[in-house]
């Protein structure tokens, strides 16, 4: 049972574009909803994080939009930037084991 | 800067032979890591939850016995990758907790073995 399905698998943006990935979950005891960025060869990086508290959360280009009722979650990349292309995955997790619960990724590629 | 390191950074080696990989938390003693496997292409599966001082707790599915996880300290964490086959070939990734009360996971560089 795959807890966390991330669409799409890949993605193309031409430069300044917006760029959005959407996420879903199923476990309503999930409380913590983080978004990685990984390039090749690297470990992933955190790039933005919400709560359920909260609809939105913006830090610089990124935007995370949350919506608790329909258990759903997306990324929003403003003016994509080529050095943005990178593979990009969702996750989650409950205060209880702190364990994360990764999607699929997705696969960012932003044409200059 | 990195918080977590991971070495070595590539490893080769041979069917049959066992790798160690170490993962260190640079700037925070934690009671608590993570061990990650990622195949290509694919996304990251949680293997087991190292614990200091105390046994790990593998995720269903991965065999203890070949992944042997050792919490010696709070600041390090390896993973023994035991009698090794090209099907355990993986990029293989540690991660901590930002602190005791925090989900955030940062993560180590990984580490690529290679199962000749």
């Amino acid at each position: 049972q795959q807890q966390v399905k991330q669409s799409p698998q890949s993605l193309i943006v031409q430069k300044g574009g917006i760029s959005i990935i959407n996420c879903a979950y199923e476990n309503t005891a999930f409380d913590y909803f983080p978004w990685y960025q990984q390039f090749p060869g690297k470990g992933p990086a955190l790039l933005i994080a919400i709560r359920p508290d909260v609809s939105e959360k913006k830090e610089g280009r990124f935007t995370i939009s949350f919506n608790k009722s329909a258990k759903q979650f997306s990324l929003h990349i403003m003016d994509s930037q080529p050095g943005d292309s990178a593979t990009y995955f969702c996750a989650a997790s409950s205060g209880s084991n702190y364990k994360l619960t990764f999607g699929k990724g997705t696969l960012l590629t932003v044409n200059p | 800067g990195a918080v977590v390191s991971q070495h070595p950074s590539r490893v080769i080696c041979k069917s049959g032979t066992s790798v160690k990989i170490e993962c260190r938390s640079l700037d925070f003693q934690a009671t608590t890591m993570f061990w990650y496997r990622q195949f290509p292409k694919q996304s990251l599966m949680l293997m087991a939850t190292s614990n200091e001082g105390s046994k790990a707790t593998y995720e269903q599915g991965v065999e203890k016995d070949k992944f042997l996880i050792n919490h010696a300290s709070l600041t390090l964490s390896t993973l023994t990758v035991t009698s090794a086959h090209p099907e355990d070939s993986s990029f293989y990734i540690c991660s901590r907790r930002a602190g005791v009360s925090y989900n955030e996971q940062f993560f180590g560089p990984g580490t690529r073995l290679t199962v000749l």
